[in-house]
């Protein structure tokens, strides 16, 4: 099975610092994806990667960015956390190509304060 | 707005009925997936259907597609108490890129 790990589970941050939330999967997988879901909205796409190098921007990528600096790795950045950025947040991997698939990490739950 | 949504938002059944999820999306898809996720936990991958296919079955559970309605369904037949869940849908676009519904939230009462 594949394997999707989100890190930190928790998180409480303060307005206007820096919140970095790490995922690590050991798919082998080109794509890699961070949704934030809200009561009301569902999963939103805030960026998304096909490979090491490389980042996209999602549907809603204001307020944040990403790092993808392996195949393993994508991290999500918030330079200036807002309490809007309040959320879980969802790390994913896929296939290149076809997609079939999106294997989800636990999330991360983040609050910020 | 999002590019696919389902409904009901919400919707309770017994266990033992049966119960269908619909799903509507905007544009042309490749293929769309639908996804359980239970509480606390990441979503899962039930069924993924291609632009192709009308119907896809796993189990106790079956997904119709509708390419010139741009909608699809998913039915879970015999429901049981851990059948309960957010149900998504997801539609591909053929570009990587994958996007959720809003979900619908469902209940199985004993």
């Amino acid at each position: 099975e594949a394997a999707v790990t989100q890190s930190p589970r928790n998180k409480v941050a303060v307005t206007g610092g820096k919140v970095t939330l790490s995922c690590n999967q050991t798919n082998n997988h080109n794509n890699m994806y961070w949704y934030r879901q809200d009561t009301g909205h569902g999963l939103r796409l805030i960026h998304y990667s096909y490979g090491a190098g490389s980042t996209e921007k999602g549907d809603i990528p204001d307020g944040y960015k990403a790092s993808r600096p392996s195949q393993e790795n994508f991290s999500l950045i918030l330079e200036l956390a807002t309490p809007s950025q309040t959320s879980v947040y969802f790390c994913a991997s896929g296939d290149r190509g076809t997609n079939e698939r999106l294997f989800f990490g636990h999330g991360t739950k983040l609050s910020v304060l | 707005s999002q590019l696919a949504e389902e409904n009901p938002w919400a919707l309770s059944v017994h266990e033992g009925e049966s119960v269908t999820v619909n799903c509507s999306y905007k544009t042309s898809i490749t293929a769309l997936q639908w996804y359980r996720q239970k509480s606390g936990e990441g979503p899962a991958q039930l069924i993924l259907i291609r632009s192709n296919e009308r119907e896809k079955r796993n189990g106790r559970l079956r997904a119709t597609l509708d390419t010139s309605s741009q909608s699809s369904s998913l039915s879970i037949t015999a429901t049981r108490c851990e059948d309960t869940a957010v149900y998504f849908c997801a539609t591909n676009y053929g570009n990587e890129k994958i996007t959720f519904g809003a979900g619908t939230k469902l209940t199985i009462k004993p």
